[in-house]
């Protein structure tokens, strides 16, 4: 199974429409984040937690938010969904215990705001 | 805004070719990740390297740090199909500290 699993994978809505999209982890990593790609601009991050107390904005937050129920979880909304919100978005963790900063990714959610 | 600039966009090489990709970055690092990305999936760590650290090997990777210059260079070798992804350096400023990701570089390995 997979490690970072995010729900749904694909999802088309409407413009104003509120919409969630989860993350979950088997990894047992405190931290988690939020990031979204469109094409020819690399990842962009959104929000970011260090652990289930910490949540930190990251360069594209706004319309967006984000909620860490527990450990393994770390669910991003969209408040009032709009077209420039169409991306892939992808959730990954991170363990501060290890020397390596390495982030571990999930599938990524294909959104589509339409 | 991005802090790694990745050159070239694209690259289209024969298999058994070596590739080489470069990545330069503006601020001063705590160490430097490339990662792979198969087309619409998730990334995948490949390499780390420091910013005490000059090269690193691994398997048919080999990648290049200069902090002087603020670049780094990812060098595939003996190149396959299996290769073609898209790579992505990513900096991290200080350790723990979140990472910032380059715009990637498209790479085809034509059989």
């Amino acid at each position: 199974d997979a490690d970072v699993t995010q729900t749904p994978r694909n999802r088309i809505t409407k413009t104003g429409k509120r919409i969630m999209l989860e993350c979950s982890q088997t990894k047992g990593h405190d931290r988690m984040y939020w990031y979204r790609q469109d094409p020819g601009l690399g990842l962009r991050l959104i929000y970011y937690s260090f652990d289930v107390k910490d949540i930190n904005k990251g360069e594209i937050s706004d319309g967006y938010s984000v909620s860490r129920q527990a450990q393994a979880k770390f669910s991003l909304s969209l408040e009032s969904a709009i077209p420039n919100q169409t991306a892939l978005y992808f959730c990954a963790t991170s363990d501060p215990g290890t020397a390596d900063y390495e982030q571990y990714f999930g599938p990524g959610t294909r959104l589509t705001v339409t | 805004s991005q802090q790694g600039e990745e050159d070239p966009q694209a690259l289209s090489i024969q298999e058994g070719e070596n590739a080489t990709m470069n990545c330069s970055y503006k601020t001063s690092i705590n160490n430097l990740q490339w990662y792979r990305q198969n087309s619409g999936r998730g990334l995948v760590h490949l390499i780390l390297i420091r910013s005490n650290e000059r090269e690193k090997h691994s398997g048919r990777l080999r990648v290049t740090l200069d902090t002087s210059k603020k670049s780094s260079s990812l060098l595939i070798t003996a190149s396959r199909a299996a290769d073609t992804a898209s790579y992505f350096c990513a900096t991290q400023e200080t350790s723990g500290s979140r990472l910032t990701f380059g715009e990637g570089t498209q790479l085809t390995v034509n059989p």
